[in-house]
């Protein structure tokens, strides 16, 4: 199985200010035949399901306000908040789809 | 608009079936572009996949859960439907239904969710 590790486990950031998570995959998960990275990034509000932002690494889903991004190639993998709203306060979790069971990161925890 | 609801019993008895049906809208599951996904939450806890079927009805499932899952299709009522046998306490989670794209894309629709329990 590939394991996804994400870091931190939560963060504390201002209104405003910039929230930065990590994502790192035990293998590779570039699919070399279209050179995409089969990982997407979701928030999850509490009691709510997760909402794709990000896929193929760094491709914003429709909707998805700008201020999230996504980076990263091969095994390391990075969303950006560039400016923290308080309806961001939610569990962000990565899942790579490159491999069956596809596997998510264990969650990191953002506040304000 | 793509829509998925999952549907099913609130509470299951250890060691019997677990069973939940997915219901789409707005889009078909004979589509071949997709896969029709299972995820759950324990309480408290983060997102496991479970498995997915595709519209030829091949199926990829979780090894951890050790050959109690099984998911099927409905076609005529567009839905497509969990089975998770030998229940434990250990399988109490929110069940979520979702869509994924055979490009590489990361589900993109998802159901509300739907909280199981098991307790006797």
């Amino acid at each position: 199985d590939i394991v996804m590790t994400q870091s931190p486990v939560s963060l504390a950031v201002s209104l405003g200010e910039r929230a930065t998570i990590n994502c790192k995959s035990s293998q590779s998960v570039l699919y070399s035949s279209n050179n995409k990275n089969y990982l997407g990034w979701y928030r999850q509000r509490p009691g709510q399901p997760p909402q794709l932002l990000i896929y193929w690494a760094s491709t914003r889903e429709s909707g998805v306000p700008d201020r999230f991004s996504g980076s990263g190639s091969g095994t390391d993998f990075t969303l950006t908040i560039s400016s923290l709203q308080a309806e961001d306060v939610a569990v962000y979790y990565c899942q790579q789809v490159y491999n069956t069971p596809w596997t998510f990161g264990q969650g990191t925890k953002v506040e304000i | 608009q793509v829509q998925l609801q999952e549907s099913g019993p609130g509470l299951v008895t250890p060691s019997e079936t677990l069973s939940l049906t997915c219901t789409v809208s707005g889009a078909s599951i004979t589509g071949q572009v997709y896969f029709w996904s299972w995820t759950r939450q324990r309480p408290g806890k983060g997102l496991e996949w479970l498995g997915h079927i595709y519209y030829s009805g091949t199926t990829a499932y979780n090894p951890s859960l050790r050959g109690r899952l099984s998911m099927s299709l409905n076609t005529s009522k567009n839905q497509f439907s969990l089975k998770l046998t030998a229940v434990t306490a250990a399988d109490t989670a929110v069940y979520f239904c979702a869509r994924a794209d055979y490009s590489g894309k990361a589900p993109d629709y998802w159901g509300p969710g739907i909280l199981v329990s098991v307790s006797s």
